[in-house]
């Protein structure tokens, strides 16, 4: 069965550089969250998306900006990258908002920030 | 404070043990997650429980949700070496399914 889909699977940016990490949900999956984990962490809740628009918001730096795609795809952006910012991001997909349905994560994209 | 708690933080057993890792929330529970996840890799979902007093099993794996307790817990049978990594529980306290996760429980299974 189809998985989330990420890309790309590891990223090396230098500071003050700008990165964009792709997230492709499961086929008719709606819902898309990203999470943050830092090493030795578990993962912190970002922001998500249910149709194309926000839906929740945690927290997530000024420096970054998601939006999802009419194809349900989402980009995370992150602009002006720190040292901080070297983490594994997943994405995760569910269907109709969430409400009640399982969420899927992807395989993560390891940042590094050198 | 951490949201929730897991416990042990991490466990060893022996190839073929049973095994029971806990997980506790400071608040309700909309909605339990358990994954696993080998290191930095992605999270692999294993199961969601919603209901108190519901229990779900996958091949040696089962879990349980005491709603009351605000408390789920991970049983696995005859563990194996395969079992062996970081399980994690994931909550939806908010009702709008973003996850808070607790800490994470390192497995090692000896042969």
């Amino acid at each position: 069965a189809a998985g989330v889909i990420q890309s790309p699977r590891h990223l090396i940016k230098e500071k003050r550089e700008t990165a964009t990490l792709k997230c492709y949900p499961i086929p008719r999956h709606d819902t898309v969250y990203w999470y943050q984990q830092g090493p030795g962490q578990d993962p912190q809740f970002l922001i998500s998306f249910y149709e194309k628009m926000q839906s929740d918001k945690g927290s997530i730096p000024d420096r970054f900006s998601a939006q999802q795609f009419s194809d349900y795809h989402s980009e995370l952006n992150m602009s002006s990258l720190e040292l901080g910012d070297s983490a594994l991001y997943f994405c995760a997909s569910s269907l109709e908002g969430g409400q009640g349905n399982e969420q899927y994560f992807g395989p993560g994209t390891r940042l590094t920030v050198t | 404070s951490q949201e929730l708690e897991q416990s042990p933080q991490s466990l060893i057993v022996q190839e073929g043990k049973n095994l029971t890792i806990n997980c506790t929330s400071s608040k309700t529970l909309y909605g339990l997650y358990w994954y696993k996840q080998k290191y930095g890799e992605g999270l692999i979902f294993l199961m969601m429980l919603q209901k108190g007093g519901e229990e779900k099993s996958h091949e040696k794996i089962t879990a349980k949700l005491d709603e009351k307790k605000q408390q789920s817990s991970l049983h696995i049978t005859a563990s194996q070496p395969s079992h062996a990594g970081i399980y994690l529980c994931g909550a939806d306290v908010v009702g709008f399914q973003k996850l808070v996760f607790g800490t994470g429980t390192r497995l090692l299974v000896s042969p």
